[in-house]
C-alpha cells in the first residue's frame, strides 16, 4: 500500500550511541518532516524538507541531522544517543499543492529507547 | 506567535455520548485547520479539515466548523462509539511556512 515506511518500529540504545531511523514515501510527496512526540507534549518538529537536496530546522533539531537525496527517502540521525532522546518518533509528509490544502501522511513511527 | 491550545484530557464518555473536544488558535493570517487522530500503537490519521471560515469539516460522524470570530474549530459528534477512543489532535496549517502548529491532544476514553 502506499504511503510512508518507518523502520525500525522498536530500537534500544545506550547512551553515545548513534543511528538512524529510516522514512521512506512511494506518493511522490515533495513535502516531508520529522517529529517527536512526547507525553502531554503534542508533536514538535525537529527537522523537514522541502524537497530534495533541501533541509532545515525545526523546533527541536539539537542532537538531530537529516539529509535529502531523494524524493523518496528522509533519514533522521542520531549523533550522540541521550536519555533525553527517548521519545515516539515520526515521519510525515504531503504534496506541494498546498493550495489543495492536503493534511500530511503520517508513518506508524519509530519507538526509540535510550538507557 | 502561533498556537494551538486543545482541552487537557482524558475525556471519558460512556457510549452513545454527545462529543466535543474544545480547540482555539491563535494566527496571524488565515490559516487551514485540522482535526488528527491517533489509535493506540498507531500513526496519526487525517480526521477532518477546513480551509477557510465557516467552512464545516467532517467524516466518520466528526464535525468541526472553522470559526473565525471566536477562533475555534472545536470537534464534535452526536453518538460516539468504544471504536473512537483515541488521543485526537487539533493542528493549525500555516500557509507561510507549510508546517503544521499543533495542540498538546485530548485523549478520548469511551466506555461500554
Amino acid at each position: 500500500n502506499a504511503g510512508v515506511t518507518q523502520t525500525p518500529k522498536f530500537q534500544v540504545l545506550k547512551t553515545g550511541q548513534s543511528m538512524t531511523l529510516q522514512c521512506a514515501q512511494d506518493m511522490n510527496h515533495e513535502y516531508m518532516s520529522w517529529y517527536r512526540q512526547d507525553p502531554g507534549m503534542g508533536l514538535r518538529l525537529i527537522h523537514y524538507s522541502v524537497g530534495a537536496g533541501i533541509t532545515d530546522q525545526g523546533e527541536v533539531p539539537n542532537g538531530y541531522n537529516v539529509s535529502r537525496s531523494t524524493t523518496e527517502d528522509f533519514p533522521l540521525r542520531l549523533l550522540s544517543a541521550a536519555p533525553s532522546q527517548t521519545s515516539v518518533y515520526f515521519c510525515a509528509s504531503r504534496p506541494r499543492d498546498y493550495a489543495n490544502n492536503y493534511g500530511y501522511t503520517f508513518g506508524s513511527g519509530t519507538r526509540l529507547t535510550v538507557v | 506567535g502561533d498556537s494551538v491550545t486543545q482541552m487537557e484530557g482524558p475525556v471519558t464518555l460512556s457510549e452513545e455520548a454527545f462529543l466535543t473536544i474544545n480547540c482555539t488558535y491563535t494566527a496571524t493570517g488565515y490559516p487551514s485547520l485540522f482535526w488528527y487522530v491517533q489509535y493506540p500503537g498507531e500513526g496519526l490519521q487525517l480526521l477532518l479539515k477546513a480551509t477557510k471560515a465557516d467552512d464545516k469539516g467532517s467524516n466518520k460522524g466528526f464535525e468541526a466548523t472553522y470559526r473565525k470570530e471566536t477562533t475555534s474549530f472545536h470537534l464534535e459528534k452526536g453518538s460516539v462509539q468504544v471504536s473512537d477512543s483515541a488521543v485526537y489532535f487539533c493542528a493549525l496549517g500555516l500557509h507561510s511556512n507549510y508546517q503544521l502548529i499543533w495542540g498538546a491532544g485530548t485523549k478520548l476514553i469511551i466506555k461500554p
